[in-house]
């Protein structure tokens, strides 16, 4: 069964200043995508940032990037330029190809900017 | 555009008691999965409906079922309710016609189980 681990509960970071969120993951399958989800105090999850398994290429979206490692298992978030409103949950997810539902979550990490 | 609505946004319920939760998709999507949100872990998958039938279920016990109706809109029903049931019930929709599948969620439902 796959599984999600994120070995961080809390992380903190000045305002302006760069924080990496770490997760792990664990699967079988050569196929498959990876994501990172902002949950704020308002609980709707957001999706940060997507990464396809097949393409080496890391993701970037705007402030958000990934260093996906494919071999090692790992898809860590990258948060540059940091904001106050980048607090929040942060949670890694997994998805295997030609799955449309079934996404398994880490535990999260908890994001606290300080201004 | 309404995005992914769900009621009601907060439910207290007492053990034994049955409950259902409302989820109404993104306009223009058709498949709607549920999920389980615990206290301090990450969602867990519940199960998904597409075309009014449930096509994948996770490792939850018989007592959670579902229903999605012509509309696409979806209901999560819980018999027999546990303490252990309280969590953040998130609906998340997507349909297979996107390329990338994205889920959209829900803001959630609060349930607390005495």
């Amino acid at each position: 069964a796959q599984t999600v681990t994120q070995s961080q509960p809390e992380m903190s970071v000045q305002e302006a200043e760069t924080v990496t969120l770490s997760c792990t993951y664990d699967t079988s399958e050569s196929d498959y995508y990876l994501f990172w989800y902002k949950q704020p105090p308002s609980r709707q999850m957001i999706l940060v940032i997507r990464q396809e398994a097949y393409k080496q290429q890391n993701a970037t979206e705007n402030r958000f990037s990934v260093n996906f490692q494919k071999a090692a298992k790992s898809f860590s978030l990258k948060i540059s330029d940091s904001q106050l409103g980048d607090a929040a949950m942060y949670f890694c997810a997994y998805r295997r190809e030609g799955s449309q539902g079934n996404l398994i979550f880490g535990k999260g990490t908890k994001l606290s900017v300080k201004p | 555009d309404a995005g992914v609505t769900q009621s009601p946004t907060h439910l207290i319920k007492t053990r034994g008691q049955q409950v259902t939760l409302r989820c109404s998709p993104k306009s223009g999507h058709d498949t709607v999965s549920w999920y389980q949100q615990a206290l301090g872990q990450g969602p867990q998958f519940i199960f998904q409906y597409y075309e009014e039938e449930e096509r994948q279920r996770g490792n939850f016990p018989d007592r959670f079922s579902g229903h999605q109706f012509p509309n696409y809109s979806s209901e999560l029903n819980v018999n027999a309710l546990l303490l252990g049931d309280s969590a953040l019930y998130l609906c998340a929709s997507s349909t297979p016609r996107d390329r990338d599948n994205e889920q959209f969620f829900g803001p959630g439902t609060r349930l607390t189980v005495l």
